[in-house]
């Protein structure tokens, strides 16, 4: 079964860090482009960042630039997203997602990050 | 960056078709035949329902289908049903490996 699972997720203050996973089974992860997509409470999806099969390119929505960090390792068919610098607009659950060729699938069931004092 | 615009809600009874309309600009939508489409259950992850524009995925019923004209994609239910109640969102290839979703539209079965 095709599977992603992210972990993380949580109340941070504004300022601080968080490290997200995202772990694969299923299919061929290292043959997958990989994206990080999220929500923000009741509104729409926003692509984040995605990260190239081998990691060696990674490109963000301009809105994290700086603070976010996607990264990838195949041997333990994982993604990671490092957010630095959290800010309260930052809040969203956040989604992992195959970015196949130029679309999005399979998604995980998210993960809950709440920026706040 | 900008989100593509959709229409916040559509309705329409059991049987009938209805179009979701994603308006882009010649920068994402007008230039790349790369619309995606997902359907978002409440409280669900999102699920793809149409790739490249009008493709669909292995198990997505047929009465889903999907079209672009210019700056505008289109999502097509025809034969709604109950079940399809739910936030559709489209996303738009926008260059340089970037994506840009649209602003979503709710979609009530009456």
């Amino acid at each position: 079964e095709v599977q992603l699972v992210e972990s993380g997720g949580g109340l941070v203050q504004p300022g601080g860090s968080l490290r997200l996973s995202c772990a694969a089974s299923g299919f061929t992860f290292s043959s997958y482009w990989m994206s990080w997509v999220r929500q923000a409470p009741g509104k729409g999806l926003e692509w984040v960042a995605n990260i190239k099969q081998d990691g060696s390119e990674k490109y963000y929505v301009d809105s994290v630039k700086g603070r976010f960090t996607i990264s990838k390792d195949n041997a333990k068919n994982s993604l990671y997203l490092q957010m630095n610098s959290l800010r309260a607009e930052d809040t969203a659950v956040y989604y992992c997602a195959g970015n196949v060729w130029n679309w999005f699938d399979p998604w995980g069931q998210g993960t809950p990050v709440t920026v706040a004092s | 960056q900008s989100a593509l615009t959709q229409p916040a809600s559509v309705s329409g009874s059991p049987g009938q078709s209805i179009t979701i309309s994603c308006t882009g600009t010649s920068s994402d939508v007008g230039t790349y035949n790369l619309v995606s489409w997902y359907q978002q259950l409440p409280g669900k992850a999102p699920k793809l329902m149409i790739y490249e524009g009008s493709k669909r995925p292995s198990g997505v019923s047929n009465r889903f289908s999907g079209s672009k004209s210019g700056n505008t994609a289109s999502l097509t239910i025809s034969g709604l049903q109950a079940e399809d109640e739910a936030d559709y969102y489209c996303c738009s290839y926008a260059g340089s490996n970037t994506y840009v979703f649209g602003t979503g539209t709710k979609v009530t079965v009456l």
